[in-house]
C-alpha cells in the first residue's frame, strides 16, 4: 500500500533559522512526488514536483530534494510569511491517485 | 478563470440528513478528486474521476457517492450524515499529463 509519512508534525523557527522538513514514502514505483503549501482556512497550493532520485527544485527560500526513500523540503533563512502547513504527496506508477501525508505545520517567528 | 469552485463554504447537518457538496472547475481538466481533511491530519482521498462518466474509490469512500456527468462538475453526495463525517472537504482538479493539482477553498461540514 502506498504510504507517505511526514516529520516533524510541527516546527517552530526563528526568522532566519534554516531547517528541513522530511517526507518518507513507500510506493511500488514512483511516478511523482509533490510538495504543497496550505494556509489556514484555504486549499493546498502547489509548490514542486520531483520525479527521480537526485532531482532538486527551488523556489525563493524553498528547495526540494528527492532520494529513493524520502524527500526533503529545505527552508533557507525563513520569514514569518513562510508560516504554513507543508504537505507532501505521491503518485505511483499506473495510478491516478494522489496520496498525501499528514503535513508539517511550520511557524516562523520574527 | 475561476479555477475550482466549491459550494457551500460551510454547512451544519443533523445526523441522518443528506446533502450534496458541489465542485465545479472551468479549466477543462479531466482529473477531479475529493478529499477530506480532519484536524491535524493530512488529506484522505474519498473518490476520484479521470473523466466524464468514470469514477473510482479512494482511501475512504464509505458513506459517500459521486457522479461525473460533465467534465466541469464533480458533486459529492452524503446520504445519511454521521458525526464521523464532520470534516473539511476539498475538491481538486488536474489536467491530463500535468502534475499540478488545483484545489478549491474547501467546504467545512459539521454533523450534529
Amino acid at each position: 500500500e502506498d504510504q507517505v509519512t511526514q516529520s516533524p508534525e510541527a516546527l517552530r523557527l526563528q526568522e532566519g533559522e534554516s531547517s528541513s522538513l522530511n517526507c518518507s514514502y513507500t510506493v511500488s514505483g514512483l511516478r511523482g512526488l509533490f510538495w504543497y503549501r496550505q494556509d489556514p482556512g484555504k486549499g493546498p497550493e502547489f509548490l514542486f514536483t520531483l520525479y527521480s532520485a537526485g532531482e532538486e527544485k527551488e523556489k525563493e527560500r524553498l528547495k526540494a530534494t528527492l532520494t529513493k526513500k524520502e524527500s526533503f523540503l529545505h527552508i533557507t533563512a525563513p520569514k514569518p510569511e513562510d508560516s504554513a502547513t507543508y504537505l507532501c504527496a505521491v503518485q505511483a506508477v499506473g495510478s491516478d491517485k494522489l496520496i498525501f501525508g499528514t503535513g508539517t505545520r511550520l511557524q516562523v517567528f520574527p | 478563470n475561476a479555477g475550482v469552485t466549491q459550494t457551500p463554504k460551510f454547512r451544519i447537518l443533523k445526523i441522518g440528513q443528506s446533502m450534496t457538496l458541489q465542485c465545479a472547475q472551468d479549466m477543462n481538466h479531466n482529473y477531479m478528486y475529493w478529499y477530506r481533511q480532519d484536524p491535524g491530519m493530512g488529506l484522505k482521498l474519498i473518490y476520484y474521476s479521470v473523466g466524464a462518466g468514470i469514477t473510482d474509490k479512494g482511501e475512504v469512500p464509505n458513506g459517500y457517492n459521486v457522479s461525473r456527468s460533465t467534465t466541469e462538475d464533480f458533486p459529492l453526495r452524503l446520504e445519511l450524515a454521521a458525526p464521523s463525517q464532520t470534516s473539511v472537504y476539498f475538491c481538486a482538479s488536474r489536467k491530463t499529463g500535468d502534475t499540478e493539482a488545483f484545489f478549491g477553498q474547501g467546504t467545512r461540514l459539521t454533523v450534529v
